[in-house]
Parts: structure tokens; sequence; C-alpha cells
């Protein structure tokens, strides 16, 4: 069955330092999406990305967070300078285009600023 | 802006028994589908069951169904024949589509309740 795959699993950086976060959606699957849930919160919404580009973003996605596309496969979330507030699960989901769609969500990145 | 809210933080109930998840929800919107995730120790989230909006019809998927009340704007899960591996956090969520159905894949999820499920 096809699935979300995200790596790293886990990643630990210094507070200021630049992540990349990795995720390979569901190769026929047409939007993309990151989520975060801070440890004890409720899963947010960060932003979704369509046709190369960015379709919605909350306002937790500020000039630090950045998405791309780099090669028809792979779909990253770059935080350019991290800060402790960062520390968090990061879900990529993807989805097709159409009706009833569900979104399929990668078991996570665990991402901790020390 | 929508909120979904999940008033009840844990529940446990014994293998084989029956147990319900309460969820609420707030929009303007007139179209949107309502999903349950379960997203298990393991941390990877899956989609339990979906309800369209528009739809009286409570959806039912195997052993888990929805009481869906949408002018009460609730949106509770029923988990018949708990089994142990029905033990995990389960997300409400809410999606907005447009008038044809087609969905813009945004996401808005409750609180979560951590269920488990005790032999």
């Amino acid at each position: 069955e096809p699935e979300v795959t995200q790596t790293p699993s886990h990643q630990v950086t210094q507070m200021g330092q630049e992540v990349i976060l990795r995720c390979v959606p569901i190769s026929n699957h047409l939007y993309f999406y990151w989520y975060r849930q801070i440890l004890g919160q409720k899963v947010e919404f960060l932003v979704s990305f369509y046709n190369n580009e960015i379709s919605e973003k909350s306002e937790i996605f500020d000039d630090q967070f950045s998405v791309e596309r780099p090669d028809g496969s792979n779909f990253t979330l770059k935080i350019r300078s991290t800060k402790l507030e960062d520390s968090a699960m990061y879900f990529c989901a993807s989805s097709d285009e159409g009706m009833n769609t569900e979104a399929f969500f990668g078991q996570g990145t665990r991402l901790t600023v020390v | 802006a929508q909120t979904v809210t999940q008033s009840q933080p844990e529940m446990s109930v014994q293998e084989a028994e029956t147990v319900t998840l309460s969820c609420t929800y707030d929009t303007s919107e007139n179209n949107y589908y309502l999903f349950w995730y379960k997203q298990p120790p393991s941390r990877q989230m899956i989609l339990v069951i979906r309800q369209e909006a528009y739809k009286q019809q409570n959806a039912t998927e195997n052993r888990f169904s929805v009481n869906f009340q949408k002018a009460a704007k609730s949106f509770s899960l029923k988990i018949s024949d708990s089994q142990l591996g029905d033990t995990a956090m389960y997300f409400c969520a809410f999606m907005k589509h447009d008038a044809g159905g087609t969905s813009y894949g945004k996401l808005t999820f409750g609180q979560g309740t951590i269920l488990t499920v005790h032999p």
C-alpha cells in the first residue's frame, strides 16, 4: 500500500541552525501539506502546496519557514533559524485532487531544538 | 475560521465494550467533511471514518460509526466491541470543500482524545 514517508524520524538541532525536513508523498498525489504538533497540543496546519506553489499557509508559517518540491518526488520543509518553540512533531501529508479527498499522513519527524 | 473541540482529554474502556468519543465544531461553511483520525503510539495518523456534511445518514465503517448532528454541530465517534489495538489518540477534524465536493485539503483538528482499551 502506498504511503507517505518522512526522514529523519528524529532531528536534534541547535537553536539558530537551519533544518530541512524531508517527505516523499504518495506518487500520484497533487496536494502536499505540512502540519505540526507541539507536545500535548493539537495538530496545527502550517502550509499546503499545489502546482508548485503555496496554496494556503497559516499565521505560524512566517518568513522562517519555506517549502519546496525540488525534484518531483520530495517535498521539504525548511526552517531557516530554529527557535526553541519550533520543537514539535512535524507531519507531512498528501492528497489526491477531487471529491472525497483523503489526506494521507507520514509518520512524522520529531524536531528538538536545544 | 473553523474550530473543533474535543472535550474529553482521556477515555478508557474495557475490551469488547462500547465507547463514544465526543466532538463539536463551529463553522459558517455549508460544505464540509468531518473526519476521525487515529494516531497509534507509532504516531502515524490513519483515517478511521469520514462524514459528508450534506449526507444525513451517519457514516459507518465496521466497528466504527458516527453520530452526526449537523444542527448541533456535533460529531461523535462510537467504537463497538473495543479491541486492544484501538488504543490510540483520536482526532476529530474538519475540512471544507466547494459546492462540487472538491476539497481544499486543509484539516482543522481538535485537541485529541487518548483512548485506552483495557484487557
